[in-house]
């Protein structure tokens, strides 16, 4: 069974701090998907970021970036020198083989609180 | 710019009574999909369509039910609201409903069951 745990429920840190969100995944599939999306006030969950289980490569974009290990069955995500606008609520996601065809899996989400 | 609108943003209804939300999109996407999500939870699939086809979760309540009448259209109705049933509900598309694809997401509507 597929199962995705951000054991953060909330993180406060100081503007331009940096801050690193937790996300362990449990899967029987070899082939799955990673994703993190970012639901800020509005309410919009707003796609971040993609990684399949073959690419295990992290990846840097701005300010944020990811750790995917296999390993450990974790893909973690770090913002760098925090800003205001980062607080919002982060969940991560796992997609993977269902019957009838694909099923997504969310985090309970961590939310971020970036204070000025 | 494409997007996914969802219509009312908020929506207050009574205990018991029939209410519809209705989701759009400009995507031209072939899946839509509903999502409940409760306060400080995790958004829950509750079913979605790949073009016409239903594909109902095994733990959504019959109390919900869902209607595409074209590919830009859906509407999630919840025949007889309890309290429980307060919550934002989400609607997203994606092009197929492969595990790769990426999900977009209207800005939900939240739901106020008096």
């Amino acid at each position: 069974a597929q199962k995705v745990t951000q054991a953060q429920t909330e993180i406060s840190v100081v503007e331009k701090e940096d801050v690193t969100l937790d996300c362990v995944y449990e899967t029987r599939d070899t082939t799955y998907y990673l994703f993190w999306y970012k639901q800020p006030p509005s309410g919009e969950l707003v796609f971040l970021i993609r990684r399949n289980s073959f690419d295990e490569q992290n990846e840097i974009s701005g300010r944020y970036s990811w750790n995917f290990q296999k390993s450990t069955s974790s893909f973690n995500f770090t913002i760098t020198a925090s800003q205001v606008v980062d607080s919002a609520v982060y969940f991560c996601a796992l997609s993977e083989a269902d019957t009838g065809g694909f099923k997504t899996i969310f985090g309970a989400g961590t939310r971020l609180f970036v204070k000025a | 710019d494409a997007m996914v609108i969802q219509n009312p943003r908020y929506q207050v209804t009574q205990f018991g009574k029939p209410v519809t939300l209705s989701c759009s999109q400009t995507l031209n996407h072939n899946v839509m999909y509903w999502y409940q999500q409760k306060s400080s939870q995790a958004p829950k699939l509750l079913f979605h369509y790949y073009d016409k086809d239903f594909n109902n979760e095994a733990d959504t309540p019959d109390n919900f039910q869902s209607r595409r009448p074209n590919t830009s259209f859906c509407f999630l109705d919840i025949r007889s609201p309890g309290l429980g049933d307060a919550a934002m509900y989400l609607c997203a598309t994606s092009r197929v409903p492969q595990g790769q694809e990426t999900q977009y997401f209207g800005p939900g509507t939240r739901l106020l069951v008096l």
